[in-house]
């Protein structure tokens, strides 16, 4: 079965460059999430996307934008980026209202130098 | 707004005895629970959910967990431990069914370790 397809796979940047990761739900999928997971931390919700129209915002810095497209497939822009935005980036996908859980894509790991 | 705490950051079991992961949680409405699995360097990978219903919610790979709405509880469980169970278990909750509203909430973790 089709998962969720996040590229690239891994990003090494200098700091106050700029970063665009990309993220493809599941087929049918409507809703996507991102999520960034800092070394030895848990998961933290950063936005989400419905029908191309931001969904709700969680812990997302100012420096961060995103989007979702008419094919569903969502773009997560960083920029002036610094150290400690290093973290592994994970999208989600999910139907939505149809109380099903999110799936989760293999994540972005993303280095600041 | 909603949280979740997993108490243990590690569980040591032996390999073929059962397991148990503990999870409470908070939510301001109906409580929507998940636990997922990661192993190193990837994704998280879903195991099960409580959404309404029967409170032992079987999962993935043999896993359980029982719902306690009096305790605020979500315990991941599962009778016979095996060395390939051994990874980051993560119970997230969420108030909301579907996609909309917040995301899910995650706990900090907490590492599972199967010793042979």
């Amino acid at each position: 079965a089709a998962g969720v397809i996040q590229s690239p796979r891994h990003l090494i940047k200098e700091k106050r460059e700029t970063a665009t990761l990309k993220c493809y739900p599941i087929p049918r999928h409507d809703t996507v999430y991102w999520y960034q997971q800092g070394p030895g931390q848990d998961p933290q919700f950063l936005i989400s996307f419905y029908e191309k129209m931001q969904s709700d915002k969680g812990s997302i810095p100012d420096r961060f934008s995103a989007q979702q497209f008419s094919d569903y497939h969502s773009e997560l822009n960083m920029s002036s980026l610094e150290l400690g935005d290093s973290a592994l980036y994970f999208c989600a996908s999910s139907l939505y209202r149809a109380n099903t859980e999110a799936f989760f894509g293999q994540g972005t790991r993303l280095t600041v130098v | 707004a909603q949280s979740v705490a997993q108490p243990e950051d590690q569980v040591n079991v032996a390999e073929g005895n059962p397991l148990t992961v503990k999870c409470t949680y908070s939510v301001s409405g109906n409580p929507y629970l998940f636990w997922y699995v990661q192993y190193p360097n990837r994704g998280l990978q879903f195991l099960l959910k409580y959404i309404t219903g029967d409170n032992l919610v079987k999962g993935s790979y043999g896993f359980e967990a029982e719902f306690n709405k009096s305790q605020t509880s979500f315990h991941l469980k599962k009778p016979s431990a095996l060395v390939s169970d051994s990874a980051l278990y993560f119970c997230a909750v969420r108030d909301s069914p579907g996609g909309g509203a917040d995301g899910l909430t995650f706990g900090k973790g907490t590492h599972l370790i199967i010793q042979p």
